[in-house]
């Protein structure tokens, strides 16, 4: 089955830096990729929606300056949180959606602790 | 919130018995997908239900989907200690713009002990 890659698998890092967390979509083109966010034993929620080549589109109560989010390519989409809180502390999961309706792959997930 | 909500939030139960879990949504949907995630990992796809879609089975999985109550239902059969992981339902909603854009339901954390 299709490949999605994330990495890092896992960060530490000093409050008030910045962190990117890349996903790749190994074997097939992904016109869309999605972020998500995951706390402990919750569910996922959604932060946005990137489609190659334009801007991403954000949830309500997401901050777009504090989630960036670039989809150069095909195959790769970048999430970066910048100036990081301990309060940014969470599992990073990523999908991507292939060129068949509903057929989607998740990455296995980036989880961040913010020191 | 448009998020689903899954019951029960916690299920355990001994190996070779049988897992219900029940989800249920609150727009018209595409299609209701169901996923299985094991403690720290990624997400792994088990079976997708269209809308127009009554029950589908994939090995020792059943599920049912009853759109006039916006609910759904996983069962798996002869449970493993290996099916130990959570459990989540996911929506594709009709007119979201975007293919894929998925909802999760609160997912059923399931516990199989030998």
């Amino acid at each position: 089955g299709a490949v999605v890659s994330q990495h890092p698998s896992r960060v530490i890092c000093k409050s008030g830096t910045s962190v990117k967390i890349e996903c790749r979509s190994l074997d097939f083109q992904a016109t869309t990729m999605f972020w998500y966010r995951q706390f402990p034993k919750q569910s996922l929620m959604l932060m946005a929606t990137s489609n190659e080549g334009s801007k991403a589109t954000y949830e309500q109560g997401v901050e777009k300056d504090k989630f960036l989010i670039n989809h150069a390519s095909l195959t790769l989409s970048t999430l970066t949180v910048t100036s990081a809180h301990p309060e940014d502390s969470s599992f990073y999961i990523c999908s991507a959606s292939g060129l068949r309706t509903g057929e989607l792959f998740f990455g296995e997930g980036s989880r961040l602790t913010v020191l | 919130s448009q998020q689903g909500e899954e019951d029960p939030q916690a299920l355990s139960i001994q190996e070779g018995e049988n897992a219900t879990m029940n989800c249920s949504y609150k727009t018209s949907i595409n299609n209701l997908q169901w996923y299985r995630q094991n403690s720290g990992r990624g997400l792994v796809h088990l079976i997708l239900i269209r809308s127009n879609e009554r029950e589908k089975h994939s090995g020792r999985l059943r599920v049912t989907l009853d759109t006039s109550k916006k609910s759904s239902s996983l069962l798996i059969t002869a449970s493993r200690a290996a099916d130990t992981a959570s459990y989540f339902c996911a929506t594709d909603a009709v007119n979201t713009g975007t293919a894929s854009k998925l909802t999760f339901g609160t997912g059923t954390r399931l516990q199989v002990t030998l």
